[in-house]
């Protein structure tokens, strides 16, 4: 089966750093994805991870560890806009692009 | 960058009634696009794959008698949420799948379903 784990809620406060883990157990992989969520909105796209290492993307990087089955984002000078929550999926290897979601992650950034 | 527009964005109907819903590419040809729904505080889970000019691919407990999806063309699919009840209202939304396989997986902007 098909298993994605993320913490279902964080707070941190506004200026700081946070970190949204998520860790994977699927049939296959071929990559994964960070996407941010507001409420009553679609996701959008925040990062895509191949390879294993660091891709940083202005305030957000995102980390992969393929023998891991690990991924984590990184949030820089967190800003009160940033509460959200945040999706990691895990695209299926030769399913023509098909993405099993972990359950998000819900942010709430303090002043 | 490429666009799909769906709607509608929400929609209230009495339990028993047909909702229809639209995704439509812009400015690329889709033959692939993706059905999700999300529950609140959930997150999405792939209801289907629709195909163009081909039959649509239900995943596991999805009734496709229930759920009917049409990709007629390559701009245009469509889930059709048939006899509707409250236990369907959700957050209904479609994801294309590019041709260029360097593009980033994105989503159409959501339809909210709720049934009285």
């Amino acid at each position: 089966g098909q298993n994605i784990d993320q913490p279902t809620e964080m707070t941190a406060t506004e200026g700081a750093i946070v970190q949204i883990n998520c860790t994977y157990q699927t049939s296959g992989f071929n990559g994964l994805f960070w996407y941010q969520q507001h409420a009553g909105e679609a996701p959008t796209f925040l990062s895509y991870n191949v390879l294993d290492g660091l891709e940083e993307k202005g305030r957000f990087s995102s980390f992969l560890s393929r023998s891991k089955g690990y991924s984590y984002l990184l949030l820089k000078e967190l800003q009160m806009k940033d509460s959200a929550s945040y999706l990691c999926a895990v695209e299926l290897y030769n399913q023509g692009g098909k993405l099993i979601f972990g359950q998000g992650t819900e942010l709430s950034v303090k002043p | 960058g490429a666009v799909v527009s769906q709607h509608p964005s929400r929609v209230i109907c009495k339990s028993g009634t047909s909702v229809k819903i639209e995704c439509r590419s812009l400015d690329f040809q889709a033959t692939t696009m993706f059905w999700y729904r999300q529950f609140p505080k959930q997150s999405l889970m792939l209801m289907a794959t629709s195909n163009e000019g081909s039959k649509a691919t239900y995943e596991q407990g999805v009734e496709k008698d229930k759920f009917l999806i049409n990709h007629a063309s390559l701009t245009l699919s469509t889930l059709t949420v048939t006899s509707a009840h409250p236990e369907d209202s959700s957050f209904y939304i479609c994801s294309p799948r590019l041709q260029d396989p360097n593009e980033k997986l994105f989503f159409g902007s959501g339809t909210q379903l709720s049934v009285l």
